[in-house]
């Protein structure tokens, strides 16, 4: 069974770039859908944005200009870059995918979640 | 700011059924497939029920859901204290060149 880990640091400061990394588990990045989500505090969930293994992504309209997905296939791992960050990305982050192969958007298997806070 | 609508609140007494309403246009539930997610504080969330009305393995069958036009919906069927949660629905969107979209969400006391 995938399982799927989210790591990076908790902390960013304002303007900076944060960066989590996704690390698969349990079954191979290639031929599958990875995605990005989050969930402000006292807020609903977020979509950020998907990758393909090959590289192809896509992300959320109000995020686009500051969002980079990537995958280390080697690693089996998956990131996210968002730049530029202020108080509102403050938020818990999470990794999902659909474990369909081929398909994007049952996102059946998720990480635990990662708290990142922006601040000074 | 969501595109699919739900209900801040739903809830109901243990047994009872309670129904979530999704509502959202023809460029997400009218053109693609739903999707419902259940969110506990603190954990991950969870697929409930996908392509509408399907439900992942695992998945009781108290849970189903529905799709109507532009409008989806989850019904819970006797309702139990272990379903007070946070409620999600979910499709992509064709506009702007396509992103998948969270409705607001809806809280379910028991």
């Amino acid at each position: 069974q995938v399982q799927l880990q989210e790591s990076g640091p908790g902390l960013v400061k304002p303007a900076e770039t944060l960066s989590l990394t996704c690390t698969v588990s349990g079954g191979s990045i290639i031929n599958y859908y990875w995605s990005w989500i989050r969930q402000p505090p006292g807020k609903g969930l977020e979509w950020i944005g998907y990758l393909y293994y090959t590289g192809i992504t896509n992300s959320n309209p109000s995020l686009k200009s500051r969002v980079t997905i990537s995958a280390d296939t080697s690693k089996n791992q998956f990131s996210l870059k968002l730049n530029s960050v202020t108080a509102a990305d403050t938020a818990v982050y999470y990794c999902a995918t659909d474990s369909r192969d081929g398909y994007i958007d049952a996102l059946d298997i998720w990480g635990q979640g990662t708290m990142v806070t922006v601040s000074s | 700011q969501s595109v699919l609508t739900q209900p801040p609140s739903a809830s109901g007494t243990p047994g009872q059924r309670v129904i979530i309403s999704c509502s959202g246009s023809s460029s997400n539930i009218g053109s693609n497939t739903v999707n419902w997610y259940q969110h506990l504080p603190g954990t991950a969330p969870k697929l409930l029920i996908y392509n509408n009305n399907q439900g992942p393995s695992g998945v009781p069958d108290r849970f189903s859901g529905s799709k109507s036009g532009t409008s989806a919906s989850l019904a819970i069927s006797g309702l139990q204290p272990e379903d007070e949660a946070d409620y999600y629905c979910a499709a992509w969107d064709d506009s702007l060149n396509g992103f998948y979209v969270f409705g607001t969400g809806t809280k379910v006391t028991v």
